[in-house]
């Protein structure tokens, strides 16, 4: 099966940059992807990291390393408007017709003070 | 382009009693999941629909829990009879095909059951 850890909440500055961290364990790793949610709103998709090292976009950066089984999600600038859950879902474990299952962690509460 | 559309937004109901959900997803895309949110945590997948065929529904709770993809567009989650343990949000989601990394949620429907 997979399991993810991720910290419950972050708080940070505006402005700022801050890190939020994911550990996984999968049975078969295909990749790692990030999305956003704000609070009463639909999960949206920010990134995803299939081959290690780090992918930009825009204020918002990942990283991967599949030998750690870790990745990070960089947000650079911190606007009040970042303020929400950050989950991270790794891809891994085949479940059927050419795909593999995507599970989620249990979300990173981000909250942007002035 | 419109999104992935749900319907009802809310949705309280006493336990025993049968509730629906409607998802419409993204034109053109093929690939159709129902999730669970529970309060607090990351969404957990129901069951994924590749045009009209459930291909995994490992997930769903099979003696109260049923849905369908009629002509592979529209779905329909169903349970019967609800459960209290059954109070969650639940999310339909889309994307192009299997293997497509970003998936796109609808708003969800927010169901209690009293």
């Amino acid at each position: 099966g997979q399991s993810l850890e991720q910290p419950s909440e972050v708080t940070a500055v505006e402005g700022a940059i801050v890190q939020i961290n994911c550990t996984y364990q999968t049975s078969g790793f295909y990749g790692l992807s990030w999305y956003q949610q704000h609070d009463g709103g639909a999960p949206t998709f920010l990134s995803y990291n299939a081959l290690d090292g780090l992918e930009e976009t825009g204020r918002f950066s990942s990283f991967l390393s599949r030998s750690d089984s870790y990745g990070y999600l960089l947000l650079q600038e911190l606007q009040m408007k970042d303020s929400a859950s950050y989950f991270c879902a790794v891809r891994g474990g085949y479940s059927g017709a050419g795909s593999y299952q995507l599970t989620f962690g249990k979300g990173t509460k981000l909250s942007v003070i002035p | 382009e419109a999104g992935v559309v749900q319907s009802p937004r809310y949705k309280i109901i006493e336990k025993k009693q049968p509730v629906a959900f409607w998802c419409n997803p993204i034109s053109g895309h093929n690939t159709l999941y129902w999730y669970r949110q529970n309060l607090g945590q990351g969404p957990e997948l129901l069951i994924r629909y590749e045009n009209e065929e459930a291909v995994d529904d490992s997930q769903l709770p099979k003696d109260r829990f049923s849905a369908e993809r009629l002509k592979g567009v529209d779905s329909t989650l169903k349970i019967q009879p609800a459960e209290l343990g059954d109070s969650a949000v639940y999310l339909c989601a889309s994307s192009l095909g299997p293997t497509d990394h970003e998936q796109y949620f609808g708003p969800g429907t927010r169901l209690t059951v009293t």
